[in-house]
């Protein structure tokens, strides 16, 4: 069956610009939930959603902003774009909430570069 | 915040070799404990998923077990292969938080 579906794979943008990633879960994964790696960090966690709402969110600033539609696919939104912004941003879907009993699956990833 | 901490950072070791690594977690309200790994260009791995305390898990030569109570994981990698190669990680959860990734360890397996 088809995986976690990122795109787009690579993205360059400007200070002060906004981006929208998309994530495609995998076929009746309901819970979607975003990470942030940058170097010399690990995984970050943004936010989770599940059944189009949204359940946990990580300490990132209100610029981070996402959704999840009926279908479980789900867009990240990060407005007014700083250049430490730059990062690998992972998409990762479950069957249950907080991939507690299956753990999650991670999409590719969308590399973002600020400049 | 909570601390996850995974030693060693990194480690070389020889095609045939054994090796081990540890997750370090807050032993207090445990929920669960997975691993992954992530080999370069791919996407993480979901290798394990462990709840309970004592809890002992296997897929072919990785296997991993639990202590909740004094807060450690260990990965055991048997008879390791160049495609063993990736980083592991473990991701911790306790009640009330959300899934926190270690910093991982880097296996680079010599053949």
């Amino acid at each position: 069956k088809a995986g976690v579906t990122q795109t787009p794979r690579y993205l360059i943008k400007t200070r002060g610009q906004q981006v929208t990633l998309s994530c495609s879960p995998i076929s009746g994964h309901r819970s979607v939930s975003w990470y942030q790696q940058t170097p010399g960090q690990g995984l970050q966690f943004l936010f989770e959603y599940f059944s189009e709402t949204q359940r946990n969110k990580g300490n990132f600033p209100g610029r981070f902003s996402g959704r999840q539609f009926s279908n479980s696919r789900s867009e990240m939104n990060v407005s007014t774009l700083e250049l430490g912004d730059s990062a690998l941003y992972l998409c990762a879907s479950s069957p249950d909430l907080r991939g507690l009993y299956s753990g999650y699956t991670f999409g590719s990833g969308t590399r973002l570069t600020v400049v | 915040i909570l601390n996850v901490e995974q030693s060693p950072q990194s480690l070389h070791v020889q095609e045939g070799d054994s090796t081990n690594f540890t997750c370090s977690f807050p032993s207090s309200n445990f929920y669960a404990l997975h691993w992954y790994r992530w080999e370069t260009a791919k996407s993480p791995e979901a290798l394990f998923v462990m709840t309970l305390n004592g809890d002992e898990k296997k897929k072919g030569r990785i296997s991993a077990t639990l202590n909740t109570k004094e807060g450690y994981s260990y990965l055991y990698i048997k008879g390791s292969q160049p495609e063993d190669s990736a980083t592991y990680l473990c991701a911790f959860k306790n009640y009330g938080q959300n899934f926190v990734f270690g910093p991982g360890t880097r296996l680079s397996v010599l053949p």
